[in-house]
């Protein structure tokens, strides 16, 4: 089994439309998540972190659900350039704090 | 602030030639770099984690010997990529971790822009 596992997608939705992604670990010591962004041929880059208690930054919240290991993103009054990669990022337990695994990573394209 | 380059942006290699790409913390140290390999459609797959003035760490099923990494400086990692294959092809990004600096979370890592490999 993966170590961070997401739905590829792509979801395409409407502008203006909420949109949630969801995403698992296998490890249920992990300590740290994220939710990290990647435009096409770029790197990736920190969107937000996820909370034990739930985050919200603007009009992406995250919420982080340990007891069934899931993280989740919410994207409220989505925006055309909303559209990217969103990958599930998750720092194994055991590294050092900074290592972090991938997830392969939930596709999303935003139409006018 | 945290702005790490990468160069070159991309190359393309014949097969059996090595090439070797640099990754540069500009406006802080880096006690650590990390680089990673991303294939078409796929999530980035941490390659080693590299730390200044000792060996880097591999991840299970990279080979060491391929693919060498030097980490002299504190703002320098280099990633040597040995007699490369087209299955070498991908995209190489490495992230660096500071000391200090203007960072939202603790250890947030920065990714350099990538190198683009293509090998025929």
């Amino acid at each position: 089994r993966k170590e961070v596992e997401q739905d590829p997608g792509p979801f395409n939705v409407p502008e203006g439309a909420t949109v949630a992604f969801n995403c698992t670990y296998s490890n249920s010591a992990s300590q740290s998540f994220f939710w990290y962004r990647q435009d096409c041929r770029k790197e990736p880059k920190l969107l937000m972190s996820v909370y034990s208690s739930g985050n919200e930054d603007g009009r992406f919240t995250a919420q982080l659900n340990r007891a069934s290991q899931y993280i989740s993103l919410l994207i409220r009054d989505s925006k055309l350039s909303d559209s990217a990669t969103y990958l599930c990022v998750v720092n194994p337990p055991g590294s050092s704090a900074s290592k972090i695994i991938f997830g392969s990573g939930t596709r999303l394209s935003i139409r006018p | 602030g945290a702005v790490v380059s990468q160069h070159p942006s991309w190359v393309i290699c014949k097969s059996g030639t090595s090439v070797k790409i640099e990754c540069r913390s500009l406006d802080f140290q880096a006690t650590t770099m990390f680089w990673y390999r991303q294939f078409p459609k796929q999530s980035l797959m941490l390659m080693a984690t590299s730390n200044e003035g000792s060996k880097a760490t591999y991840e299970q099923g990279v080979e060491k010997d391929k693919f060498l990494i030097n980490h002299a400086s504190l703002t320098l990692s280099t990633l040597t990529v040995t007699s490369a294959h087209p299955e070498d092809s991908s995209f190489y990004i490495c992230s660096a971790v500071g000391l200090a600096g203007p960072f939202r979370e603790g250890n947030e890592q920065f990714f350099g822009p990538g190198t683009r490999l293509t090998v025929l």
